[in-house]
């Protein structure tokens, strides 16, 4: 099957800083999305974004899907953006998740 | 703005014994899932459900597992004979076409 390797695993980073959150998959698919998992275990929908750069405040993100990647950026970190951001991507009627990067913001 | 409800948000069970999970979907959502996530770990997909008939099902999705839409509103996720590795966090998600909405999810924990 599909295989969504997520990098890094982890990250730690001072409050203001900015992140690149990488997401690489083995296959075509046909939708990708983003997810913010916090602190309290809530699965919060950042983006869908099957090709092409979306932005959202601080966050913006590229799907490159010829090359079957996506990055995610955030900028000025907050101590709120800790927590796992996901990527999650669909084919064949299953939305296969990666294992995630833990995101820790350090105020 | 509209958002997956689902119940309960915490269930402790014995082992051995059945829970049925539950989920209200965005009402004009046309897809619904199940994912599990073991503390700590990846999020797993379980199954998939469209037209009231399971469209996708994973490994995990064994005769353990049933889902279900009782009526116009719910959805709800079986499990029978319940063990301890069953203790996971159980995400119900929907949409209308690929993007997906998440539930705030059931913690089950089985004792």
């Amino acid at each position: 099957g599909i295989q969504v390797e997520q990098s890094p695993p982890d990250l730690i980073l001072q409050e203001g800083a900015n992140s690149t959150l990488r997401c690489n998959f083995s296959d075509s698919v046909n939708n990708l999305q983003w997810f913010h998992q916090n602190p309290w275990g809530q699965l919060i929908n950042l983006f869908y974004i099957p090709s092409g750069t979306k932005q959202n405040g601080r966050l913006s993100a590229t799907t490159v899907a010829t090359e079957r990647y996506s990055l995610l950026y955030i900028s000025s970190s907050q101590t709120t953006d800790s927590g796992v951001y996901f990527c999650a991507v669909e084919r064949d009627d299953k939305i296969i998740f990666g294992k995630g990067t833990r995101l820790h913001i350090l105020p | 703005e509209p958002e997956v409800t689902q119940t309960p948000s915490h269930q402790v069970t014995q082992m051995g014994q059945e829970v049925i999970l539950r989920c209200v979907p965005i009402s004009n959502h046309l897809y619904f899932y199940w994912y599990r996530q073991i503390l700590g770990q990846k999020v797993e997909f379980l199954v998939s459900f469209y037209n009231n008939e399971i469209s996708e099902k994973s490994e995990i999705f064994d005769d353990q597992f049933s889902v279900e839409r009782p009526d116009g509103s719910n959805f709800t996720l079986k499990i029978r004979s319940t063990k301890l590795e069953d203790s996971a966090m159980y995400f119900c998600a929907s949409s209308e076409w690929a993007e997906l909405t998440f539930g705030s999810g059931t913690r089950l924990t089985v004792v």
